[in-house]
């Protein structure tokens, strides 16, 4: 069964960079995902999308601060040189079968 | 530009039904899968349903299943989601998202949302 299982929260200083995680269930590790980021009382934003090999595409306007990566099962999203508006909810999204699956989502603290 | 408007949301009692809407514009909607997801107050994104481009293929979360309906109109470029035998647990903010394909796939652009709340 696909699971998709993200870190409930985490935190970096501003002007620093964060690797959030995105974990997929052993044996879905050719699957795409996608990043999406939704701040407090607004709809989600789509940002990227990561293939298998690390690979990505990013959404209209998404700034280079924001990379994509993979390595098995995991799929990593990177912020680079913080700011405070990147402090948000981040949600890892895949499919199987027809069926779209979100992680729990990643609350991100820019300290 | 992309642009999804919902509506159709309110406060509807327990056992009651309602139908929403999203208005597209600014792309092909005859060409993409669209979903809708939904967000409990508080809580994570949650995905709804799904219908392919040609309203060929329609899948439902085990939640809703049975309950809601997803349909479209290419011809006016809408998405729909009936919704029969409200519960509380549907309370939730309601967004109408589009597909990168025609079929199933991850989400590129998503609408701002309507509020439904099931309340007596």
């Amino acid at each position: 069964q696909l699971v998709v299982t993200q870190s409930p929260s985490a935190s970096a200083s501003l002007g620093a960079s964060v690797k959030v995680t995105c974990t997929l269930s052993s044996g879905y590790s050719d699957h795409i995902i996608a990043w999406h980021q939704q701040h407090p009382e607004k709809g989600p934003r789509f940002l990227m999308k990561v293939d298998s090999d690390g690979s990505h595409i990013k959404g209209d306007g998404i700034p280079d601060r924001f990379s994509g990566s993979s390595s098995g099962t995991e799929r990593y999203l990177t912020i680079s040189s913080l700011q405070s508006e990147d402090e948000a909810d981040y949600y890892c999204q895949t499919w199987g079968s027809g069926i779209p699956v979100f992680g729990g989502g990643t609350k991100l603290t820019v300290l | 530009q992309v642009q999804l408007a919902e509506s159709g949301g309110g406060v509807v009692q327990p056992g009651r039904s309602l139908r929403l809407s999203c208005a597209a514009s600014g792309f092909d909607f005859s060409r993409y899968a669209m979903h809708w997801v939904r967000q409990a107050p508080g809580k994570g994104l949650e995905w709804v349903a799904v219908i392919w481009y040609d309203g060929s293929n329609k899948y439902y979360a085990e939640s809703v299943k049975g309950r809601f309906t997803i349909s479209r109109d290419n011809s006016k470029n809408t998405l729909y989601l009936e919704v029969f035998s409200l519960r509380a647990e549907d309370t939730a903010l309601y967004y109408c998202a589009k597909s990168r394909h025609s079929g199933t796939t991850f989400i590129d652009y998503w609408g701002q949302g309507t509020l439904v709340t099931v309340s007596s």
